[in-house]
């Protein structure tokens, strides 16, 4: 069974620091493109981040560019996101989630929320 | 990274159809035949319903159905149930290799 845990969410100041993890299993990790996404309280979802299989290729929304960096390591099945530079408008649930073969997002975690806040 | 357009909201009766559009532009929704739908229940992640335009995942219901016509893509759920009653949300490959979704639909099961 594909199982995507997201952790490491929480209350952080305006101008401060998260890292975000997700745990894969159930599926070889080191073969899919990952992605974040996330969507703020009552709003719609926003595509964060996407890496390549080998991380040669990392995108970013123009929102998040220079201040986040999406990261993963094959060999512990993992997928991060360091957040920097923190700002209220950041404040949502962070989702992980698997990049299929047919373009679309088949497979995402529980989510992992994060407040931006003094 | 402009959000694809989709109705804010629509409703039908039990047993109906309805359809909810998607438009884009020729650098996403017109571009490519990677437009995806997704069911969001509250506090729920998302599902995917239908990929590559038209195909329906394992296990997803045939009540699902997508098409495309120029930049807008379309999703139509028939014979609705109560259980429908969720957000929906497009999304499209891009010319920029980025993710784009739609600002989301909620239908209403009346």
């Amino acid at each position: 069974e594909v199982q995507l845990v997201e952790s490491g969410g929480g209350l952080v100041k305006p101008g401060g620091s998260l890292r975000l993890s997700c745990a894969a299993s159930g599926f070889a990790f080191s073969s899919y493109s990952m992605n974040w996404v996330r969507q703020a309280p009552g709003k719609g979802l926003e595509w964060v981040s996407s890496i390549s299989i080998g991380s040669s290729y990392i995108y970013y929304a123009d929102s998040v560019k220079g201040r986040f960096t999406i990261s993963r390591d094959n060999a512990k099945n993992s997928l991060y996101l360091q957040m920097n530079s923190l700002r209220a408008e950041d404040t949502a649930v962070y989702y992980c989630a698997r990049f299929s073969v047919y373009s679309s997002w088949d497979y995402w975690g529980q989510g992992t929320l994060v407040t931006v806040s003094s | 990274q402009s959000a694809l357009t989709q109705p804010a909201s629509v409703s039908g009766s039990p047993g109906q159809s309805i359809t909810i559009s998607c438009t884009g532009a020729s650098s996403d929704v017109g571009g490519y035949n990677y437009v995806s739908w997704y069911q969001q229940h509250p506090g729920k992640a998302p599902k995917l319903m239908i990929y590559d335009v038209s195909n329906r995942p394992s296990g997803v219901s045939n009540r699902f159905s997508g098409s495309k016509s120029g930049n807008t893509a379309s999703l139509t759920i028939s014979g609705l149930q109560a259980e429908d009653e969720a957000d929906y949300y497009c999304s499209s490959y891009t010319s920029s290799s980025t993710g784009v979704f739609g600002g989301g639909t909620k239908l209403t099961v009346l």
